[in-house]
């Protein structure tokens, strides 16, 4: 089993639409878990943090844990063409310091 | 408030030369993370390191590979001996300082990149 995992997609949904994005940890202990857009070619830049489980708003995204089900996810809220990327989902696990694991990533498309 | 800054950001090495790439991290920050995202391939931890100190190198190569992060001037990954296989993408991200109690909360934020392609 991987530590963290993500369906790799590509998910696509029309503008406008509610994107939603993935991620199961194996690692029961994981402390923090963090959301990155990576558009291609580029570096991964932050969108999300959440620490404690239930929902998180920022803007049009929320994030979502469940540390119960070692799940974690990701809402886009009325979903834009500049959403387009991959999402990677990132996981600081129990005494592992501050290294963290990152899924394969989800490719999102959003389709005008 | 300059961002995490890498360079060069793309370097192009013939088999068996040598690649230095380095990493300046955002101000106040004091550790420096090195991750390698092979073509792709999802993003892999190499180490992480404060001033003068290597916390974990649990995801480096055992061999060629070396990191420092001197008291003065930036963080540099150290790879010798390049093989085409170490064609990839090296980010370097930086955190501040750990406060007590934040369990690893602190975020990383991601320098643009050296994308090293060897020959």
């Amino acid at each position: 089993q991987k530590e963290v995992e993500q369906n790799s997609g590509p998910l696509s949904v029309p503008e406008g639409a509610i994107a939603s994005l993935n991620c199961t940890y194996s690692d029961r202990g994981s402390q923090s878990f963090f959301w990155y857009r990576q558009y291609s070619g580029k570096s991964p830049e932050l969108i999300m943090s959440i620490y404690s489980n239930g929902d998180k708003e920022d803007g049009r995204f929320t994030a979502q844990l469940n540390k119960a089900s070692q799940y974690v996810s990701l809402l886009i809220r009325d979903s834009q063409p500049s959403d387009s990327a991959t999402y990677l989902c990132a996981v600081n696990m129990a005494n592992q310091g501050g290294k963290l694991i990152f899924g394969q990533g989800t490719e999102l498309s959003v389709k005008p | 408030n300059a961002g995490v800054m890498q360079n060069p950001r793309h370097l192009v090495r013939r088999r068996g030369q040598e690649a230095r790439l380095r990493c300046s991290p955002m101000k106040g920050h004091s550790h420096v993370y090195w991750y390698r995202q092979l073509p792709e391939e999802g993003l892999k931890f190499m180490v992480y390191l404060q001033k003068e100190n290597i916390i974990d190198e649990s995801g480096m190569p055992k061999e060629r590979f070396s990191a420092e992060f001197p008291k003065e001037g930036p963080s540099i990954l150290r790879i010798q001996q390049v093989v085409r296989g170490d064609s990839a993408a090296y980010f370097c991200a930086s955190s501040p300082p750990r406060t007590s109690g934040s369990l690893g909360q602190e975020t990383q934020y991601f320098g643009p990149g050296t994308r090293l392609l060897v020959l």
